[in-house]
């Protein structure tokens, strides 16, 4: 079951803040960010796991609430550069012949 | 960058006929994956590798096959192609589960 990112589409200026959450129906072992240019491929952030602790690098950032079943990324004070599509992606366990659930993912658009 | 290629990058194939898309990594990683990305849907997972001949189906595997003979590559067939297979697909590989996914480029296949 593909995990829900909120919201679908945002539009910010240049400066501002802005929340991204992805929720899972199951427990979550791991959950991943990733954003994609227009035409790109999509490209790692971050990854949290259970029990792991708030991540962040420069003004990303990222939560994981394992009893919400549930992360959100965090991207302060945004730059031009930001825009795109994000796509949490999760894991459930650590068994060898598990894989990554992405999201629909969430449009993000910075204006100057 | 990781290494991981796709080919073809671009194909247009009529509505009936095999096509065979390849994913071929020089990372050694265990984990190999197949994703198909259309509007509104995200990435969704067609079908994944985690080891040399171990596969198992995703999300959305009808229509589509796979095989991984060799560590470094990883063939998506579709046996038949319809228009609604047309779409971009994404191959992904990880070294371990739990960690950061690389992506190749993406395949933008259309069928007519």
């Amino acid at each position: 079951q593909q995990p829900v990112q909120s919201p679908q589409a945002v539009i910010l200026r240049e400066g501002e803040d802005a929340v991204i959450n992805c929720s899972s129906s199951k427990a979550l072992y791991s959950v991943h960010w990733y954003r994609q240019k227009h035409g790109e491929a999509p490209v790692f952030l971050m990854i949290l796991l259970k029990g792991g602790e708030q991540k962040g690098h420069e003004k990303i950032s990222a939560s994981f609430n394992e009893k919400k079943q549930q992360s959100s990324l965090y991207l302060t004070a945004s730059q031009l550069s930001y825009s795109g599509t994000y796509f949490c992606g999760t894991e459930w366990s650590m068994n060898r012949d598990d894989k990554i659930i992405f999201g629909k993912g969430t449009r993000l658009h910075i204006l100057p | 960058d990781a290494g991981i290629t796709q080919s073809p990058r671009h194909k247009v194939t009529e509505t009936g006929t095999p096509v065979t898309l390849r994913c071929h990594q020089t990372e050694n990683h265990r984990y190999m994956y197949w994703y198909r990305q259309d509007p509104g849907h995200g990435l969704r997972l067609i079908h994944y590798s985690y080891g040399v001949k171990d596969t198992d189906k995703g999300e959305v595997s009808d229509g589509y096959s796979v095989s991984r003979s060799k560590t470094e590559d990883f063939l998506l067939t579709l046996e038949s192609a319809t228009s609604s297979q047309t779409s971009v697909y994404f191959c992904a590989i990880t070294g371990a589960m739990n960690t950061e996914a690389f992506f190749g480029q993406g395949t933008r296949l259309t069928v007519v």
